[in-house]
């Protein structure tokens, strides 16, 4: 229950395409869904999240959608470009106790010129 | 503002040997994690802190692996003795409480031989 499932393992995009990667949970605990995103050698930085209150979350060329009833979630790059090249988590937290962060197994993107 | 620092970046062990890393988290932040990731996987959370005490140990083979962040500042993660499969970066990140974004240092890549 305390999983948080990811999908693609790899994706490769044009530039200029839409990147999208998924995610599904079961705890319904979960009230906080942010994405990361690592470079090789760095470690994840936060890219974008959402809590359950919204539907949709957009920053720049990235959005999140969240379908609560379906308990799943997705990251949309638009206009993917080669910098976005990296690997992307989801991840999921809960309300109670100390909130322990979650992550989904990751999918690696690449962005072809 | 300086991010979370580790030390060391790169650690290559015998098995059976000992290893600890260095983690400074972000001044001010309350809530140190260290998380294990292994290559091709999401980072797993070992062990989180509130200040200087454990909130969730649940993850950490306290058989081998130990942590401690003495005065709620610095905090240092050992394994002893290392086995083939503690092979991995070794996350270390940091919140002002739980529950708030999470800011993850580069890690420390342990290879066991």
């Amino acid at each position: 229950q305390q999983q948080v499932k990811q999908s693609p393992q790899s994706l490769i995009v044009q530039k200029g395409g839409i990147s999208i990667i998924n995610c599904a949970y079961e705890n319904t605990a979960f009230d906080y869904f942010p994405w990361y995103q690592q470079f090789p050698g760095k470690g994840p930085a936060l890219l974008i999240a959402i809590r359950p209150d919204v539907s949709e979350k957009k920053e720049g060329r990235f959005t999140i959608s969240f379908n609560k009833s379906a308990k799943q979630f997705s990251l949309h790059i638009m206009d993917s470009q080669p910098g976005d090249s990296a690997t992307y988590f989801c991840a999921a937290s809960g309300n109670t106790g100390f909130q322990k962060l979650v992550f989904g197994t990751g999918t690696r993107l690449l962005v072809s010129p | 503002e300086a991010g979370v620092a580790q030390s060391p970046r790169y650690k290559i062990i015998e098995k059976r040997q000992s290893v600890a890393f260095w983690c400074n988290p972000i001044s001010g932040h309350a809530t140190l994690y260290w998380y294990q990731q292994i290559l091709g996987q999401g980072p797993k959370l070992l062990i989180q802190f509130q200040n200087n005490g454990v909130v969730d140990d649940s993850q950490l083979p306290k058989d081998r692996f130990s942590a401690e962040r003495l005065k709620g500042v610095d905090s240092t993660l050992k394994i002893q003795p290392a086995k083939l499969e503690d092979s991995a970066v070794y996350l270390c990140a940091s919140s002002l409480e739980p529950g708030a974004v999470a800011f993850f240092g580069p890690g420390t890549r342990l290879t066991v031989l």
